[in-house]
């Protein structure tokens, strides 16, 4: 069963580049990598997502090294509005449609 | 606008009884989802249908039932056999390789 890691918080100030890295060691070969933004009683909403090299647009970029056994929100400038729950969520398994979510990484930006 | 809707917003349920979580989209999706989240937790799969009239169970079934009669809705039931049903419900479908989630559905035992 895929599990990913992220750190559990992060705190940062407002202007300031974030970076959540999240570890997903045992991906299937042709899964994506997605990531999700949550705020508080609602639900997650879909940010960005890739498969390899660096993805970028609107709101975020995603880096995913050649391993891709791990990869890394980037949020440029937060502000307060991006105190949120973040996930990246895998599929339960090869050929599932299923995403199991962990417990996110808990942001908060600080002005 | 196309998107999920969920109601009602609060429920509250008292022991014994059996309530209904309603789910509707009209993305025209044909995946359909049900997660439950309990506070500073994750969110943990319930149910899945991905056809009409086709559904599976995920990983805490246990105390829930849904349907999928209609390609647009899928509620779900949670019975008196669920123990601790106090939480957050959230409905999602699912087009390509991303989910699109409702606003959510909290439940309160009282």
């Amino acid at each position: 069963l895929a599990k990913t890691t992220q750190p559990v918080s992060m705190d940062s100030y407002e202007g300031q580049e974030v970076n959540i890295t999240c570890s997903h060691n045992n991906i299937a070969t042709n899964d994506y990598i997605t990531w999700y933004q949550q705020f508080p009683s609602q639900g997650p909403r879909f940010i960005i997502q890739g498969y390899k090299t660096k993805v970028t647009n609107e709101v975020a970029s995603l880096f995913i090294p050649a391993d891709r056994k791990s990869s890394t929100l980037s949020l440029p400038r937060v502000s307060l509005s991006d105190t949120a729950v973040y996930y990246c969520p895998l599929y339960s398994g090869a050929g599932s449609y299923q995403l199991t979510f962990g417990k996110g990484t808990k942001l908060s930006v600080i002005p | 606008d196309g998107g999920i809707t969920q109601s009602p917003k609060y429920l509250f349920r008292k022991e014994g009884q059996n309530v209904t979580l309603s789910c509707e989209q009209n993305l025209n999706h044909d995946a359909m989802y049900w997660y439950r989240q309990d506070p500073g937790q994750g969110l943990r799969l319930i149910y899945y249908s991905q056809i009409v009239n086709d559904f599976q169970k995920g990983d805490i079934a246990e105390g829930y039932s849904v349907s999928r009669e209609k390609k647009e809705s899928f509620p779900l039931t949670v019975t008196s056999a669920q123990k601790n049903p106090t939480a957050f419900y959230l409905c999602a479908s699912l087009l390509g390789r991303y989910y699109t989630f409702g606003s959510g559905t909290r439940l309160t035992v009282v």
